[in-house]
């Protein structure tokens, strides 16, 4: 069975400053991995997906996801925090069938 | 652009009581599925549907009941609610290209349950 790791359940980071969060997964083959943000009182979004190539992946507001297999990680990263990242972002591994596994979800507070 | 809608956003109800949790999508997509959100265990699947009149369960379905009569309705009935299922719900869809399934899932902005 698959299943997501997320070790950060909270994060505060200065505006302007730069953001990793850490997601590790376990599945026994190629994994589809995606990042969702959850603003408050909202649904989730899709931030930017991984299913196979390039293991840099390019995402919607500036973000961006590295994909390393010997680690199994997908780390999400910003280089440069704004006010509206506040948010709770998701971490989720598929197995090309629809049916995605949530980690536990890490919450960025964004600090003037 | 309604995309995902659920209905209600709200609901509070007594232990033993039933309800139905609505979801629509005006997107065409084939797949649908519910999940619940509880705080610290992120999203887990209640139940899924890859199509009309095709459901299946999820990691925790126990307690839940679901149908897929057309493309654009999935509804979630609880039969009898216990205070174990207060939760946020969301719906969610998803379709595929080409036979290749997109992994991208939209989500409703998700109905509050509280039960007593």
């Amino acid at each position: 069975a698959q299943s997501v790791t997320q070790p950060d359940i909270h994060i505060t980071v200065s505006e302007g400053a730069s953001l990793e969060l850490r997601c590790n997964y376990s599945y026994g083959a190629t994994p589809y991995l995606f990042w969702y943000v959850q603003s408050p009182g909202q649904g989730l979004q899709l931030l930017l997906k991984y299913f196979s190539g390039d293991t840099l992946v390019q995402g919607i507001k500036g973000f961006e996801a590295e994909f390393k297999r010997s680690q199994s990680s997908f780390n999400l990263r910003k280089p440069s925090v704004h006010w509206s990242d506040a948010a709770e972002y998701f971490c989720a591994v598929g197995a090309g069938d629809y049916k995605l596994s949530f980690g536990a979800g890490t919450t960025v507070t964004v600090r003037a | 652009n309604a995309g995902v809608t659920q209905t209600p956003k709200f609901q509070v109800l007594k232990t033993g009581q039933s309800m139905t949790l609505q979801c629509a999508q005006d997107m065409n997509h084939e797949y649908m599925s519910w999940y619940r959100q509880d705080p610290g265990m992120g999203l887990r699947l209640i139940h899924y549907s890859v199509g009309a009149g095709i459901t299946d369960q999820g990691e925790v379905p126990n307690g839940y009941n679901v149908s897929r009569s057309t493309t654009e309705d999935f509804p979630l009935r609880l039969l009898s609610a216990a205070p174990s299922q207060t939760s946020v719900y969301f719906c969610a869809s998803s379709y595929s290209r080409g036979g290749v399934n997109t992994g991208e899932l939209f989500f409703g902005e998700g109905s509050r349950l509280t039960v007593l």
